[in-house]
């Protein structure tokens, strides 16, 4: 069946530090790409999406690129804040319900 | 706009007893799912409701949850009797029909001795 593999975390980085989070997927049709977030204390919300090969989401400086050929979509940011601390979820939805990477949490100091 | 709501927001219960959760999602969304999220992993379909009917429920154990939607809004799940495997947050989100975009509640944690 179709499973998202996310890098695992926790990945520690200094403010303004440059951010990658891999996923790769695996799907047999042609789903549309998520990536959420989870604040501390709060609940998923949706960071960004792309619904076709080469697509780019963007949202508050992060970026990812639907690449169909290597089946990725890798979250980058270039400068990262404190307030950027959070476990960030890959996931691919194929016309039905959301399947999930296990998470990514990400830290950032001062 | 109202977001998802859920309640409780958090449960300590024994084994073997009975729980139930609700959600109330945005209003107008049409679609509306439960995810079951155990610490350190992804959240997993547990059930997919299209207005009151149910879309995807392969991954519910039908044996000691049930989950239903009456009149296409509110809904409710249940697990009865609760493992200790069941401790976990229990998340809701809603989509409107014809988009991807889901909308996820706070969810709910259940601790299960």
């Amino acid at each position: 069946g179709d499973s998202v593999t996310q890098m695992e975390g926790p990945v520690t980085l200094s403010e303004e530090a440059f951010l990658t989070i891999n996923c790769t997927y695996t799907a047999t049709g042609y789903p549309s790409l998520f990536w959420y977030v989870q604040y501390p204390g709060e609940g998923l919300q949706l960071l960004l999406k792309a619904t076709k090969a080469d697509d780019k989401g963007s949202n508050k400086g992060f970026e990812a690129t639907y690449r169909k050929e290597t089946t990725s979509f890798h979250l980058e940011k270039g400068s990262v804040q404190v307030s950027d601390s959070a476990v960030y979820f890959c996931a691919l939805s194929d016309r039905t319900a959301l399947i999930f990477g296990k998470g990514t949490t990400l830290s950032v100091s001062s | 706009e109202a977001g998802v709501a859920q309640s409780p927001r958090y449960k300590i219960i024994e084994k073997r007893q009975s729980v139930a959760f609700w959600c109330n999602p945005i209003s107008g969304h049409a679609t509306l799912y439960w995810y079951q999220q155990i610490l350190g992993q992804g959240p997993k379909l547990l059930i997919q409701f299209q207005n009151n009917g149910v879309v995807d429920d392969s991954q519910l154990p039908k044996d000691r949850f049930s989950a239903e939607r009456l009149k296409g809004v509110d809904s409710t799940l249940k697990i009865q009797p609760a493992k200790l495997e069941d401790s976990a947050v229990y998340l809701c989100a809603s989509s409107p029909e014809t988009s991807y975009e889901q909308y996820f509640g706070p969810g709910t944690r259940l601790t299960v001795t």
